[in-house]
């Protein structure tokens, strides 16, 4: 059981180059999400699923796309890279809508990424 | 809009002091509340919940909705608590976590 895998791990891009994360889990998972973490400003919400064919933006969406096909993937892409997307992203699952009951989220290993 | 404040960014003390880790929240109803911590080279991991009221590796956190605040605690230190803590919150029945911006705690020998 792999859990949620994040490819690549690191990745270097110029200024307006496009890419896109990859993010899979193997858990038959409802929710994916997708994060980024700043120093000192905790991880921010981009975007969620809460299954295959339906995905909303979260708290910064700008500058990134997603799509849901199947129910075990959640890429997030970046169309135009800008240095202000130099993060680490994360990518989360869980089970179902219950995160205020006894659901919790797991979390990829992150993919560190340099726009430059 | 529900807001997680983490009032120090970095949190240091001696091994087998106790430790605090602040968490103050902001939310209309009633919110549920968890703490993640990321050790080093490892993925972001729930530490606990507020709902379950357990104490995990030692830490308990209790819920104060007087004074919206969620804050971690544990009475001895162990240098292998060394790590970064955030707090997190969900709406009643909500489908996502806001975050807090994180406290990076280090337990020195």
């Amino acid at each position: 059981n792999a859990g949620v895998t994040q490819t690549p791990k690191f990745r270097i891009l110029k200024i307006g180059q496009s890419m896109t994360l990859q993010c899979t889990q193997d858990m038959n998972h409802n929710y994916m999400y997708w994060y980024r973490q700043d120093p000192g400003m905790g991880l921010k919400l981009i975007y969620y699923s809460v299954g295959a064919g339906i995905t909303d933006k979260g708290e910064v969406p700008n500058g990134y796309n997603v799509s849901r096909s199947t129910t075990e993937d959640f890429p997030l892409r970046l169309e135009l890279a800008a240095p202000s997307q130099t993060s680490v992203y994360f990518c989360a699952s869980s089970y179902s809508r219950g995160l205020a009951t006894n659901e919790k989220l797991f979390f990829g290993s992150g993919t560190q990424l340099s726009v430059l | 809009a529900q807001r997680v404040t983490q009032p120090e960014k970095l949190l240091s003390v001696f091994k087998g002091a106790p430790v605090e880790l602040k968490c103050n929240y902001s939310y209309s109803g009633s919110p549920e509340l968890f703490w993640y911590v990321q050790y080093s080279r490892q993925r972001l991991q729930l530490l606990l919940r507020h709902i379950s009221r357990e104490s995990i590796k030692g830490f308990t956190a209790d819920l104060n909705k007087g004074e919206t605040s969620f804050h971690l605690k544990k009475p001895f230190a162990q240098e292998e608590d060394s790590a970064m803590y955030y707090c997190a919150l969900s709406e009643t029945s909500g489908s996502r976590l806001t975050f807090g911006e994180g406290t990076q705690l280090t337990v020195n020998p």
